[in-house]
């Protein structure tokens, strides 16, 4: 079983909706990582979080430290949020990733 | 501020070849990851660097591959002899030690296809 599990893999949706991911731990952390990667692109970080939420424009982000799962969730989704979204847990200074969810938004 | 560089983008070699990445962290993080992602996967840590010290390596197939940081700034990771199942995306990160979260800055990745 991987320590850290996203849900789901894939994901296709309709422009304006609202979108959640996933995501379970079994280890540990100190933080947890929201990443962003574009097609051919590298890998951008969307937050940082230990406890609670963060809000960044449509993007929230909370995390259950007792039940070792978050959640991403994206309000208003639009085409160009279509990207492989990656939960990251940093554990003893080492970031160990999920497999990543392929969001597909379409106009 | 310039973020990390890595170079070339994409690489196609033929099997049994040697091949080199380049990857030039952010200025002043002392703290260097090299990463490979297979597709449809999430980055597997391969090693990690503080300054020119491999601190983690564990992950890092030694009979083939090697890495270098020798003045704990730019670092190349090296692939001899390349293999078919050696075909990935290498990515480099860099952060600074001592943050209060371990925040990773990731380059482009290298694009590696191995014939």
């Amino acid at each position: 079983k991987n320590e850290v599990e996203q849900s789901p893999q894939n994901l296709t949706a309709q422009e304006g909706e609202f979108i959640t991911i996933n995501c379970s731990y079994s280890v540990g952390i100190s933080a947890l990582h929201w990443l962003q990667q574009h097609p051919g692109g590298g890998i951008v970080s969307l937050f940082m979080l230990s406890s609670g939420k963060k809000k960044h424009g449509r993007l929230i982000a909370t995390i259950n430290i007792q039940e070792k799962h978050s959640s991403l969730h994206i309000t208003a989704s639009h085409p160009r949020d279509s990207a492989v979204y990656i939960c990251a847990v940093d554990e003893a200074q080492k970031l160990v990733f999920g497999q990543g969810t392929r969001l597909t938004i379409n106009p | 501020e310039a973020g990390v560089v890595q170079s070339p983008r994409y690489k196609i070699i033929e099997k049994k070849q040697p091949v080199a990445f380049w990857c030039n962290p952010i200025s002043g993080h002392n703290t260097l990851y090299w990463y490979l992602q297979n597709l449809g996967q999430g980055p597997e840590l391969l090693i990690r660097y503080e300054n020119e010290e491999a601190v983690d390596d564990s992950q890092l197939p030694k009979d083939r591959f090697s890495a270098e940081r020798l003045k704990g700034v730019d670092s190349t990771l090296k692939i001899q002899p390349a293999e078919l199942g050696d075909s990935a995306v290498y990515l480099c990160a860099s952060s600074l030690r001592g943050s209060s979260y371990n925040e990773q800055f990731f380059g482009p990745g290298t694009r590696l296809t191995v014939l």
